[in-house]
């Protein structure tokens, strides 16, 4: 069935660091992919999507791009701060199918 | 605009005692899910509703596990009885509609513990 991987956490970086997260996907359709955030004490909100092969989907500074060839949406973001500090969850939806979670990856960001 | 709403935000029982949840979605939004997050993982689906009709429940312990949305709008899950293992963050989410493209909106989650 369709699964989503995601590197294992925790992941710790100074303020204004890189970040790559790594995302694969399994899935036997097109799927539309995404990237929650999960902020301390609070529920999941949508961070950014793409819906077909190399959408880039962006927001706050964080991009993903949907990769059919390597079935991977890594996430980046270019300089992270400490209130980028969370949970971050890679999921996929495909037509009449629920929305499939990725384990999740904690970022702390260090000042 | 409001977004989904669940109570209550935290809940400790005892194993075999019995725990309701509650969700209110976005106005509008004809789908309806609960979601299991258990610490260190990401949410699991345990239903979707689509307007007050199940689409899919196969992984909802039915032995002990029971939801319901009432008119197609607010919705309750209800554990009875509870084990150990339930212990876990309750997640309700809801979308305009169901299938690919559609954004899910979460509320803030129930915290379970079960001792």
């Amino acid at each position: 069935g369709d699964s989503v991987t995601q590197m294992e956490g925790p992941v710790t970086l100074s303020e204004e660091a890189f970040l790559t997260i790594n995302c694969t996907y399994t899935a036997t359709g097109y799927p539309s992919l995404f990237w929650y955030v999960q902020y301390p004490g609070e529920g999941l909100q949508l961070l950014l999507k793409a819906t077909k092969a190399d959408d880039k989907g962006s927001n706050k500074g964080f991009e993903a791009t949907y990769r059919k060839e390597t079935t991977s949406f890594h996430l980046e973001k270019g300089s992270v701060q400490v209130s980028d500090s969370a949970v971050y969850f890679c999921a996929l939806s495909d037509l009449d199918r629920d929305m499939r979670f990725g384990a999740g990856t904690r970022l702390t960001v260090k000042p | 605009e409001a977004g989904v709403a669940q109570s209550p935000r935290y809940k400790i029982i005892e194993k075999r005692q019995s725990v309701a949840f509650w969700c209110n979605p976005i106005s509008g939004h004809a789908t309806l899910y609960w979601y299991q997050q258990i610490l260190g993982q990401g949410p699991k689906l345990l239903i979707q509703f689509q307007n007050n009709g199940v689409v899919d429940d196969s992984q909802l312990p039915k032995d002990r596990f029971s939801a319901e949305r009432l008119k197609g709008v607010d919705s309750t899950l209800k554990i009875q009885p509870a084990k150990l293992e339930d212990s876990a963050v309750y997640l309700c989410a809801s979308s305009l509609f169901q299938g690919l493209n559609t954004e899910a909106f979460f509320g803030q989650g129930t915290r379970l513990t079960v001792v």
